[in-house]
C-alpha cells in the first residue's frame, strides 16, 4: 500500500529564515506530487506540482520554490521567510489518470 | 476567480440527522469531482467522487448528486454522527489536468 510522510510535523521560523519541508511517497513509482498551502479556515492553494524528477510546475509566483531530487521525494524552500509565509503546508501525490489525490499529514508552519 | 463555490460555510446537525453541502461550478470541461474530509491539524482525506457520467454515487453513509445541467453536486452525509464532524471540501478537476480546484469547505458540527 501507498504511504505519503511529511517532516518536520511542525515548525517555528523568525522572518528573514531559511525553509526546508519535505515529503516522501512510499510504496508506488513515478508518482505526481503536489505541494498546497492552506491558511487558518480557508481552502487549499496549490503552490507546486511535479510530474517527474526535476520537473516542476508553478502555480503562484512567490518567494517560495520546491524540488524533486528523487522519484519519490519533493521539497519545498525558502530563501527567506515571510509573515505570510505562516499556513499549513500540504504534499500530495496522484499515481492514476484520474486526478484522485491523496494528502500527507501537513506541516503547521508558523513564522514569527 | 472561484472555480468552485461551496455552500453553506458552516453546518450543524443534530445526530441522526441528514447533512447537506452544495457545490456548484463553471467549466464544463470538469469530469471529476472529489469530496474530502479534513480533521483539525490533519491532512484532507478523499472521501468518495463521481464522475460526470452517473447522477449519485453512494458509499455507506455518504452519498454524492450530481446534476450536469445545473453543474452543481452535493454531499449528503446521512445518520451524521458525532464522529462525521470535520470540515468537508468539494473539488473539481478537468480531463488529463493537474489542477483540483477546491470549494473553501464546510465546517459541520454534529450536536449529540
Amino acid at each position: 500500500s501507498q504511504t505519503i510522510h511529511q517532516w518536520p510535523a511542525t515548525l517555528v521560523q523568525p522572518v528573514g529564515s531559511p525553509l526546508s519541508l519535505e515529503c516522501t511517497v512510499e510504496g508506488t513509482s513515478n508518482p505526481n506530487l503536489y505541494w498546497y498551502r492552506q491558511a487558518a479556515g480557508r481552502g487549499l492553494q496549490l503552490l507546486f506540482y511535479s510530474v517527474g524528477i526535476g520537473q516542476i510546475s508553478s502555480e503562484v509566483p512567490q518567494n517560495l520554490s520546491a524540488s524533486r531530487p528523487q522519484d519519490r521525494q519533493f521539497i519545498l524552500s525558502s530563501k527567506k521567510l515571510l509573515l505570510s509565509d505562516s499556513g499549513f503546508y500540504l504534499c500530495a501525490y496522484r499515481v492514476g489518470l484520474v486526478n484522485e489525490q491523496f494528502f500527507g499529514p501537513g506541516t503547521r508552519l508558523t513564522v514569527l | 476567480q472561484q472555480q468552485v463555490k461551496q455552500s453553506p460555510q458552516s453546518l450543524i446537525v443534530q445526530k441522526g440527522g441528514i447533512s447537506i453541502i452544495n457545490c456548484a461550478y463553471e467549466n464544463t470541461a470538469f469530469d471529476y469531482f472529489p469530496w474530502y474530509q479534513q480533521f483539525p491539524g490533519k491532512g484532507p482525506a478523499l472521501l468518495i467522487a463521481i464522475r460526470p457520467d452517473v447522477s449519485e454515487k453512494k458509499e455507506g453513509r455518504f452519498t454524492i448528486s450530481f446534476n450536469k445541467s445545473a453543474k452543481q453536486f452535493s454531499l449528503h452525509i446521512m445518520d451524521s454522527q458525532p464522529g462525521d464532524s470535520a470540515t468537508y471540501f468539494c473539488a473539481a478537476s478537468g480531463a488529463g489536468a493537474n489542477n483540483l480546484f477546491f470549494g473553501t469547505g464546510t465546517r459541520l458540527t454534529v450536536i449529540p
